[in-house]
């Protein structure tokens, strides 16, 4: 597609339930990032691929949290054993360049967790 | 975000005036700097962006500004439209980071 497809749009998980959220990117962009965004902030870094390697992942808050693309294209946020605090705006991002240029971000998924 | 921020959170114009939307950050190997557009239930939209070798660049009703001096970054927009309504955020790239840092946001609206 022309833009970047994130799903589902939202999401209601019972506290302890594990989730994943998964991000198309605009085909052939090399760069694709993860941010988090509570309710009334701005976007949080969470991890950064360049095609299938992580390069990043400093911001994942706990280890409940993992993130994957294992062929360079489509990825997945997984959260699990969810808590009340991850509830936010899951964000997607992809680049065609290799760093922080020319983002497109997705409409996000909104998790929330009851 | 955890070295950008924005002086004031609301900000409400009359249709047709300017607007300017203020940000300080405090982290001096930024290099790049960008505003974003977001709407509500959609992603962060880019709106223009600045190099750190750069103090002004003008885009299409848009003019950013950036003082190094004072680590000051602005956004002005002309003759808002009613579709300006959003809320807008500066983000940072910091300079061997894989990751832009956001502002907390201001919320633009735009009165008829």
């Amino acid at each position: 597609g022309a833009g970047v497809s994130q799903s589902p749009r939202y999401k209601v998980a019972k506290r302890g339930q594990d989730v994943a959220l998964r991000c198309d990117p605009i085909s052939g962009h090399v760069s694709l990032f993860w941010y988090q965004q509570a309710l009334g902030q701005g976007p949080e870094f969470l991890t950064y691929f360049q095609n299938e390697a992580q390069l990043d992942k400093s911001g994942l808050p706990s280890d409940r949290f993992f993130a994957e693309r294992p062929e360079g294209s489509v990825s997945t946020l997984k959260i699990q054993r969810t808590q009340q605090e991850d509830s936010a705006v899951y964000l997607c991002a992809s680049s065609s360049t290799r760093g922080n240029y020319g983002y497109t971000f997705g409409s996000g998924t909104r998790l929330t967790v009851v | 975000g955890e070295s950008v921020g924005l002086h004031l959170p609301t900000l409400s114009v009359q249709e047709g005036d300017n607007s300017i939307i203020n940000c300080a950050y405090s982290n001096s190997a930024s290099d790049y700097f960008i505003w974003y557009k977001q709407e509500s239930g959609k992603g962060p939209q880019f709106i223009i962006d600045i190099r750190s070798n750069m103090d002004k660049r003008q885009g299409q009703r848009v003019t950013v500004l950036l003082n190094k001096t004072v680590k000051h970054l602005s956004l002005q927009i002309a003759a808002t439209q009613p579709g300006d309504s959003a809320v807008y955020f500066c983000a940072e790239n910091i300079i061997g980071a894989q990751k832009l840092v956001f502002g907390q946001g201001t919320r633009l609206t735009i009165n008829p």
